[in-house]
């Protein structure tokens, strides 16, 4: 049963526009949400994180939104950049619950288009 | 700087061969984690520490191995690789704070022939 779910594994964007990444998850126990950027033959590297209390959480051009009762959160990038083409997970932890884990998606691959 | 280095970056072996990849950090983390990637799968969790002699079983166990002797280190073993065991490892670890924010090592691409 997949807890973290990222429904598409690929995006296409033009450079300059906004990109939104989707996440989905099912555990009500998940009070923590981040994002992962992650580049060909590199380890995955932390982006941006929101708490369950929060809504918004913005740094940058980076900006997630987190919709509880829907248990929806969404990363959107402005303006895109060729940089931003990378494999982005969306992760969860349920620290409250006394979890040191982390509950990642399958990842979005996202594609800057000059 | 503190960091977290996974040897060998490249490993080729045979079916049935034991296989140990290393990890290590510097950040005197107290977790630290083995996953996997594979295309379709994303990240997947094979064992994890949560301190020195504390090893658990992630979500895909079966035919790994792991011992915490130290702070620094989190080796990985496979008692005897199958083919099906080729992919991407990454090691990371953790302070434990709320977000749980995980650092990741650079991975180790393993080839099982």
């Amino acid at each position: 049963d997949q807890q973290v779910k990222q429904n598409s594994p690929s995006l296409s964007v033009q450079e300059g526009r906004i990109s939104i990444l989707n996440c989905d998850y099912t555990n009500s126990m998940f009070d923590y949400f981040l994002w992962y950027k992650k580049y060909p033959a590199e380890g995955p590297t932390f982006l941006i994180s929101i708490s369950s209390i929060k809504d918004k959480n913005e740094d940058g051009r980076f900006t997630v939104f987190l919709n509880k009762s829907a248990k929806h959160l969404s990363l959107h990038i402005v303006p895109s950049q060729p940089g931003d083409s990378a494999v982005y997970f969306c992760a969860a932890s349920a620290h409250g619950a006394g979890s040191y884990q982390l509950t990642f998606g399958k990842g979005t691959k996202l594609s800057v288009i000059p | 700087d503190a960091e977290i280095t996974q040897s060998p970056r490249h490993k080729i072996t045979e079916t049935g061969r034991q296989v140990t990849l290393a990890c290590h950090q510097t950040w005197n983390h107290n977790n630290m984690f083995w996953y996997r990637q594979d295309l379709g799968h994303g990240l997947r969790l094979i064992h994890y520490s949560y301190g020195v002699h504390d090893t658990n079983k992630g979500e895909v166990s079966d035919g790994y191995s792991v011992s915490r002797s130290n702070t620094e280190d989190l080796p990985l073993t496979l008692e005897s690789a199958a083919s099906s065991q080729t992919s991407v490892y990454f090691c990371a670890s953790s302070r434990g704070t709320a977000y749980n924010e995980q650092f990741f090592g650079p991975g180790t691409r393993l080839t099982v022939l």
